[in-house]
């Protein structure tokens, strides 16, 4: 049982958005930085958005963060095949000086 | 460019031990935290430890305390994780990151893994 809460799956049609949650509490997504990833299957996780909303070079705007309170959510537009991937939020919990994560969220583009 | 190149990873026996090693170029390296992250088949990402910039503080996963030890050598740049009575459900692919900073929280650049697996 993980210590952030994703849904286990979303899925939208080409060219669609969606959103993916990622609630935690106050010992962690309520007063730290979110971190979202992208993993493809037998590959590492790729680093999508940092600090909640921050994405880094290289990542297409079509991927957003944000935040409010306890919950996180990425945002994905103009949704394509190539973004079929697990999905995973992170942080640092600050009571459990742990790196938590969440149970991760399965896209698919349908 | 940032690289995290894993090795030491392989096939072990239920409680045996195994140590990881970790080779980072294309950053200062001492001026990091650093984190070992792991991922059993088909599951997700799991914690396991992490480690300041200049190796004072370090935390555990509950699951690992007691058994692995994490360590770094800054002089060649070098995250290490030493495991001992590993158990079956320490197989997993175990992940070196790099954290964004002095600071204790997500790692942003990942290395390919190496795969770890406790079996009799």
């Amino acid at each position: 049982q993980s210590v952030l809460t994703q849904p286990p799956s979303v899925s939208a049609a080409p060219g669609q958005k969606v959103t993916i949650s990622c609630s935690g509490s106050s010992s962690n997504i309520g007063n730290t930085y979110v971190a979202w990833y992208q993993q493809v299957p037998g590959t590492p996780p790729k680093l999508l958005i940092y600090d909640n909303t921050e994405r880094p070079s290289g990542i297409s705007d079509r991927f957003s963060g944000s935040k409010s309170g306890t919950l996180a959510t990425l945002g994905i537009t103009g949704l394509q095949t190539g973004d079929e991937a697990d999905y995973f939020c992170g942080t640092w919990d600050i009571s459990l000086r742990s790196l938590v994560f969440g149970g991760g969220t399965k896209l698919t583009v349908l | 460019d940032v690289q995290l190149l894993e090795s030491g990873g392989g096939l072990v026996q239920p409680g045996g031990s195994l140590r990881l090693s970790c080779v980072a170029s294309g950053f200062t390296f001492s001026s990091k935290v650093m984190t070992w992250v792991r991922q059993a088949p088909g599951k997700g990402l799991e914690w396991v430890s992490s480690i300041s910039g200049s190796g004072d503080s370090t935390y555990y996963a509950d699951s690992v305390k007691g058994r692995f030890t994490i360590s770094r050598d800054n002089s060649k740049n070098i995250l290490s994780v030493q495991m001992n009575s590993l158990r079956v459900d320490d197989t997993a692919v175990y992940y070196c990151a790099r954290g964004a900073g002095y600071s204790f929280g997500p790692p942003h650049d990942w290395g390919q893994g190496t795969l770890v697996t406790v079996s009799s």
